[in-house]
């Protein structure tokens, strides 16, 4: 079966300092992987994607994510953070054998402090 | 370009009372997905459509709860009748077919914050 995992439901960064925010999944098939962020009172947006190729991708507001198929990891970073980077952070992956349904984290909620 | 849109924003109703909530996916867009949002539960599907054609309807949490899709650039979500377990905040998503790839992001709308009381 398909699933996701955010282990930490919290986590809380310097600003200025790198940011890690942890992503482990379990699929069948072939992963794609997926960041999104919310702001309060706002949808879920999209950041950054995994399909196939380099395992390091760049998405939105300097955020990038690994994609590591040994330890079956997408974990999200910024190499500085900012203080307008808290929200909630949101994995999701799909399998290359499914339908177009996505199985979601439980989301990760990230506190930059200044 | 306008994204997903969705009315209205908050609703607060009594129990038993009839609640429509509306979405209008970006246009061009064949899939489009209905979510729930809660503290204990997380972010649920409830349905997915392509091409109008409900897809997947397995989370939809019970017969009081029905979705339609008349056409391609509207979308309801009905709850009749309503419950206070039904508070919640309801998020319209839509997609492009990524053909076998299925490796198009979804577009949130900004939800629909429900209170029934």
């Amino acid at each position: 079966a398909q699933s996701v995992a955010q282990p930490e439901d919290q986590v809380n960064v310097a600003e200025g300092n790198p940011l890690t925010v942890k992503c482990t999944y379990s699929v069948s098939g072939n992963p794609y992987l997926f960041w999104y962020v919310q702001y309060p009172n706002r949808g879920l947006q999209f950041l950054l994607k995994y399909i196939t190729g380099d395992n390091l991708v760049k998405g939105s507001y300097g955020f990038e994510a690994e994609f590591n198929k040994s330890q079956t990891s997408f974990h999200l970073k910024k190499p500085s953070a900012l203080v307008s980077d808290s929200a909630l952070y949101f994995c999701a992956v799909r399998d290359s054998f499914s339908n177009y349904q996505l199985i979601w984290g439980a989301g990760t909620k990230l506190i930059i402090k200044p | 370009d306008a994204g997903v849109i969705q009315s209205p924003r908050h609703e607060v109703t009594e129990m038993g009372q009839e609640v429509t909530l509306r979405c209008k996916p970006i246009s061009g867009h064949d899939y489009l997905f209905w979510y729930r949002q809660t503290m204990m539960r997380g972010l649920e599907l409830l349905i997915y459509f392509n091409n109008n054609v409900p897809i997947d309807d397995s989370g939809m949490p019970e017969d009081r709860f029905s979705a339609k899709m008349p056409n391609a650039s509207f979308s309801t979500l009905k709850i009749q009748p309503s419950e206070p377990r039904d508070s919640a905040v309801y998020f319209c998503a839509s997609s492009l077919s990524g053909g076998t790839d299925s490796n198009q992001p979804q577009h949130f709308g900004d939800g629909t914050r429900l209170s029934i009381l």
